[in-house]
């Protein structure tokens, strides 16, 4: 069965950085792409990126444009989102989630999601 | 940049009783519209996508319409496990979620 394992998360503070990994099995991971969404405590949902099943392309919400790099590794099956100087309003629960079909951003497996929290 | 709004924000409704969300897109989303439903503490679960189909495996009293930039989300009977918040998203664009309607049950 598809699983999506998300770690990584934990406290940090603000400046720093942090590398969420997210362990992909039950499926063949380098025919998907892949994406991470985020949720800021009793908040809604925000998309934060996606690259392609190849590594080829990739693309980011507006919010964490030159902050965060969404990358992966088919040969472990693992996503990679690298969060550098980080802030405050990126507290939040951090989804990977696999899109459906090749370029239909729709999401039918996630994983369950690692928090991180950014304070001093 | 695609801006996504829902309504009503909340609900509450009875078991059995018809319930209908609007999504509405700030440009037409060519029926890229999706629907989730999230229950507290665990991942959205994916119901609707191009805003007609139903997911493999998801009740038939959900249900998806609409085109442009106007779609509506309905549960035709609801049912106590049907209490969660539901979100639209669109991938006319980068994906864009909306706010949530949260649905309870009275």
């Amino acid at each position: 069965q598809v699983q999506l394992v998300e770690s990584g998360g934990g406290v940090v503070q603000p400046g720093r950085s942090l590398r969420l990994s997210c362990a992909a099995s039950g499926f063949t991971f380098s025919t998907y792409g892949m994406h991470w969404v985020r949720q800021a405590p009793g908040k809604g949902l925000e998309w934060l990126a996606v690259i392609w099943y190849d590594g080829s392309n990739k693309y980011y919400a507006d919010s964490v444009k030159g902050r965060f790099t969404i990358s992966r590794d088919n040969s472990k099956s693992t996503l990679y989102l690298q969060l550098n100087n980080l802030r405050a309003e990126d507290t939040a629960v951090y989804f990977c989630a696999r899109e459906k079909l090749a370029a239909a951003y729709y999401f039918d497996y996630w994983g369950q999601g690692t928090l991180v929290t950014v304070s001093s | 940049d695609i801006q996504m709004t829902q309504s009503p924000s909340s609900l509450s409704a009875s078991v059995g009783d018809r319930v209908t969300i609007t999504c509405q897109a700030s440009q037409d989303i060519n029926n890229f519209l999706n629907w989730y439903q999230q229950k507290p503490g665990k991942a959205p679960n994916l119901l609707i996508y191009d805003a007609s189909i139903l997911e493999t495996g998801v009740p038939s009293r959900f249900s998806g319409s609409g085109s442009g930039t106007d779609y509506n989300f309905t549960i035709s009977s609801l049912q106590p496990e049907d209490a969660a918040t539901y979100y639209c998203q669109q991938y006319d664009d980068l994906p864009v979620f909306g706010p949530g309607t949260k649905v309870d049950i009275k």
